[in-house]
């Protein structure tokens, strides 16, 4: 199993560009959340999806929209980038809402210039 | 501010000592997670204790919790040079509104050969 699979892995925008990350998960997870990191600030919770067709805030949602049209995947959108985006983001799912184990991907690194 | 806060910041020792890492919150919490994150890589669930627990083991890892004093530690012993890696504790909370799993910003724990 991949487990959780995040793409791309680097990315750079320039101010004012748009793009999609995309999660897929093969565990049947109903749970599926994207956070940012970013130094000395731990990680932050962008968006979650508690289903498939589902979506739902989290503590940094503005600047970012999501999409959950099949339950193995969560798709993370920046509809244009400003350079406060430049993070580290991160996907991942779980069995349980929010306080069970998570399963995370192996990040996407973007810079925005 | 975040709930759950990782002390110390950065932690450096020989192989084959023990490494202590220590969280504190804020609020009640239905359960507390610690995680680690080697360089450039996810994060990866190490152990999950519930706040009617006051320790737990898993293979050289040992989690305790003290509720009263709203803190938990991860103990590693004997450490190796591959424990090298990012610890982070994340506290789970379930409120009327929903559950939520914060994070701390992190131990950096570094085991010299």
């Amino acid at each position: 199993n991949a487990g959780v699979t995040q793409t791309p892995k680097f990315r750079v925008l320039k101010t004012g560009q748009s793009m999609t990350l995309l999660c897929a998960q093969d565990m049947n997870h109903e749970y599926m959340y994207w956070y940012r990191q970013d130094p000395g600030m731990g990680l932050r919770l962008i968006h979650y999806s508690v289903g498939e067709g589902t979506t739902a805030k989290g503590e940094v949602p503005d600047g970012y929209n999501v999409s959950r049209l099949k339950k193995q995947n969560f798709l993370l959108g920046l509809e244009s980038a400003a350079p406060s985006q430049t993070s580290v983001y991160f996907c991942a799912s779980s069995r349980y809402i929010h306080t069970g184990e998570l399963f995370f991907g192996e990040g996407s690194r973007l810079t925005v210039l | 501010s975040q709930q759950g806060e990782e002390d110390p910041q950065a932690l450096s020792i020989q192989e084959g000592e023990n490494a202590t890492m220590n969280c504190s919150y804020k609020t009640s919490i239905n359960n507390l997670q610690w995680y680690r994150q080697n360089s450039g890589r996810g994060l990866v669930h190490l152990i999950l204790i519930r706040s009617n627990e006051r320790e737990k083991h898993s293979g050289r890892l040992r989690v305790t919790l003290d509720t009263s004093k709203k803190s938990s530690s991860l103990l590693i012993t004997a450490s190796r040079a591959a424990d090298t890696a990012s610890y982070f504790c994340a506290t789970g909370v379930k409120e009327t509104s929903g559950s939520r799993l914060t994070f701390g910003e992190g131990t950096q724990l570094t085991v010299n050969p």
